[in-house]
């Protein structure tokens, strides 16, 4: 079973300013790892994800996420937000085996405010 | 760019009611999801559905809860009598390779 820890329930940062939102997984089995992005009223979209080979994997919007699997940590980083990152972001893990572990597991969320 | 689509965008129903979410899946993927977001908890896994039947279900997913692909290109989610607390958001999703595509989700409301 798979488990995910976001640290932050919410982090406010000023524009320009360069963030990051911490994740932390836990799993009995090797895991890709994903961050989703959910701007106000709309649904849920793909930041950027971790399958295998080099641990720094860099998304849209300018969004990068280091794998540390001695820490079992993927936490997502931008050097310089916008207004428009404002929104809610999602840590999930499913299981690289085929089968039953194709599902999500999610975090609780960060909900990200950037000021002006 | 292909999107999973979602109807209605709210629904509005009362408590013993039933339910049907609507979605139209990416039309080569083949494995389809639901998935609902309490206001302010966690996404939550319902249901995963491959090759016309039902491949994995979470313990939320009791017998209130069915799916069903009835054309070959909506995937329903039926719940038979709505209580309170099934108010939430519920987000469908289709999977190609390792990334699953999330339609924008309806917002039931049960009252």
């Amino acid at each position: 079973a798979q488990s995910v820890t976001q640290l932050d329930s919410q982090v406010p940062v000023f524009e320009e300013a360069p963030v990051e939102l911490r994740c932390n997984y836990s799993s009995s089995v090797s895991v890709y790892l994903f961050w989703y992005v959910q701007y106000p009223n709309q649904g849920l979209q793909l930041l950027l994800k971790y399958l295998s080979g080099s641990t720094l994997v860099k998304g849209i919007n300018g969004f990068e996420a280091e794998f540390n699997k001695s820490q079992t940590s993927f936490h997502l980083r931008k050097p310089s937000v916008h207004i428009s990152d404002t929104a809610e972001y999602f840590c999930a893990v499913r299981g690289m085996m085929a089968g039953n572990n194709r599902k999500l597991i999610w975090g609780l969320g960060t909900s990200l405010a950037v000021n002006p | 760019e292909p999107e999973v689509t979602q109807t209605p965008s709210h629904q509005v129903t009362q408590m013993g009611q039933e339910v049907i979410l609507r979605c139209v899946p990416i039309s080569n993927h083949l494995y389809f999801y639901w998935y609902r977001q309490i206001l302010g908890q966690k996404v939550e896994f319902l249901v995963s559905f491959y090759n016309n039947e039902i491949s994995e279900k979470s313990e939320i997913f009791d017998d209130q809860f069915s799916v069903e692909r009835p054309d070959g290109s909506n995937f329903t989610l039926k719940i038979r009598s709505t209580k309170l607390e099934d108010s939430a958001m519920y987000f469908c999703a289709s999977l190609r390779d390792t990334e699953q595509y999330f339609g924008p989700g309806t917002r039931l409301t049960v009252t």
